[in-house]
């Protein structure tokens, strides 16, 4: 079956910690997505990627990095730098070729700071 | 800049009454609107997309929206509500050749048995 998958799905970092989420996605999609849900703010764009080799910062880009050095995986790194960053965490992909095309979303990791 | 609105953090109905959660937009061309679901714990499923073939738009699971272009809203509709609709709801908007999407903050949708 052809889908994204996210792991772990729950992560607990200690502070002053880099911690990296995985995402990986089967369905040939160029374009790969990061997302941090907050309760109450919807979903706030990390980075993004339309291509290997290349990505660019969302809104809240400051303390995260990402790579995409194969199509199918775009892992996130939530460093040390990210003041606050439990969060629950979504990847998504999408078809670039197509005119109007909905982004697929993994199940998501759930992070927190202990 | 492209925003989605979307009125009501929290909406209450009774089973078997009309759903109605609200989403208004802000884009300077026409944009590609879509609305998605999240049960607790997991990722988002896509109800529906505008493609602008049709201003009425069906998705899965009895819900539909209307894309009126003067009131610059997506709001989705379903005729009657079910339990297994309790979920938070997510309205969408994307630019074309951007390939990146800005959500609303979403609307949790409670069914009252």
């Amino acid at each position: 079956d052809g889908g994204i998958t996210q792991s772990p799905k729950y992560l607990f970092r200690k502070e002053g910690q880099n911690v990296t989420l995985s995402c990986e996605q089967n369905l040939n999609h160029d374009a790969m997505y990061w997302y941090r849900q907050d309760p109450g703010q919807g979903l706030r764009l990390i980075y993004y990627s339309q291509i290997v080799n290349d990505f660019q910062k969302g809104d809240i880009a400051e303390g995260y990095s990402v790579s995409r050095e194969k199509k199918e995986s775009f892992p996130l790194t939530v460093t040390s730098a990210q003041k606050n960053p439990t969060a629950f965490y979504l990847c998504a992909s999408s078809i670039v070729r197509e005119l109007t095309p909905e982004a697929f979303f993994g199940q998501g990791t759930r992070l927190t700071v202990v | 800049a492209q925003s989605v609105t979307q009125l009501g953090s929290h909406v209450s109905v009774s089973e078997g009454a009309l759903v109605l959660l609200r989403c208004n937009y802000s884009s300077s061309v026409p944009p590609y609107l879509f609305w998605y679901v999240q049960y607790p714990n997991q990722g988002l499923q896509l109800l529906l997309k505008y493609t602008s073939a049709a201003t009425l738009v069906k998705g899965i699971n009895g819900f539909e929206a209307e894309f009126k272009k003067s009131e610059t809203s997506f709001h989705l509709t379903k005729p009657s509500a079910h339990m297994s609709d309790a979920a938070e709801y997510f309205c969408a908007v994307s630019k074309s050749g951007t390939y990146k999407y800005i959500f609303g903050t979403g609307t949790r949708l409670k069914v009252l048995a």
